[in-house]
């Protein structure tokens, strides 16, 4: 599986967008990019997935550029919910291999 | 969406006794489940595979003999923690894989050993 690197935290206020870039060099073919959100406590919630240009849903926006060896996670317009741990996956297309966390980036959201 | 729960969401135990934790798919059959542990302030690392009717498959490092996870049906996969010790008190976290390959994360279980 494809090695992930993100930040290890960031800082925003409330109302602004974040970006969140996560880099896989060693990006398979088949492998796609996910996304987890999770808050204290609590297990992973999915955010989103993609393979390749841009993804969106009602949570967030997911850009990959053409080479696919990067990723950035957008959040529009943050609020103080939003402050969680946020882990890039790349995850193989086929088989049953299971999801392997790296260390995630830690979002704190400030009034 | 589909959901995953786990019984009990929190338990402490005294050390040298075991502890079952249960993790369900509600609304959806798993052939295969996953058991991760968390650290305070750390990622999740993968335990073991389980697997419906067969042995689970356990990463590097863990003790099977310890962490005994059976996964009886295709709705219920369980971890016992054999003779837990103070250093076993972490926050364990399930998934179980949906027909189309995506994972459903449970609640979490914040085991205490004093």
């Amino acid at each position: 599986l494809a090695k992930t690197t993100q930040p290890i935290s960031m800082d925003s206020y409330e109302g602004q967008e974040v970006n969140i870039t996560c880099s896989h060099n060693n990006i398979a073919t088949n492998d796609y990019i996910t996304w987890y959100q999770q808050f204290p406590s609590q297990g992973p919630r999915f955010i989103i997935q993609g393979y390749k240009t841009k993804v969106t849903n009602e949570v967030a926006s997911l850009f990959i550029p053409a080479d696919r060896k990067s990723s950035t996670l957008s959040l529009p317009r943050v609020s103080l919910s939003d402050t969680a741990v946020y882990y890039c996956l790349v995850v193989q297309n086929s088989g049953n291999t299971p999801l392997v966390f790296g260390k995630g980036t830690r979002l704190s959201v400030i009034a | 969406g589909a959901v995953v729960s786990q019984h009990p969401s929190r338990v402490i135990c005294k050390s040298g006794t075991s502890v079952k934790i249960e993790c369900r798919s509600l609304d959806f059959q798993a052939t295969t489940m996953f058991w991760y542990r968390q650290f305070p302030k750390k990622s999740l690392m993968l335990m073991a595979t389980s697997n419906e009717g067969s042995k689970a498959t356990y990463e590097q490092g863990v003790e099977k003999d310890k962490f005994l996870i059976n996964h009886a049906s295709l709705t219920l996969s369980t971890l016992t923690v054999t003779s837990a010790h103070p250093e076993d008190s972490s926050f364990y976290i399930c998934s179980a894989r949906g027909l189309a390959g995506e994972q459903y994360f449970g609640p979490g279980t914040r085991l205490t050993v004093t």
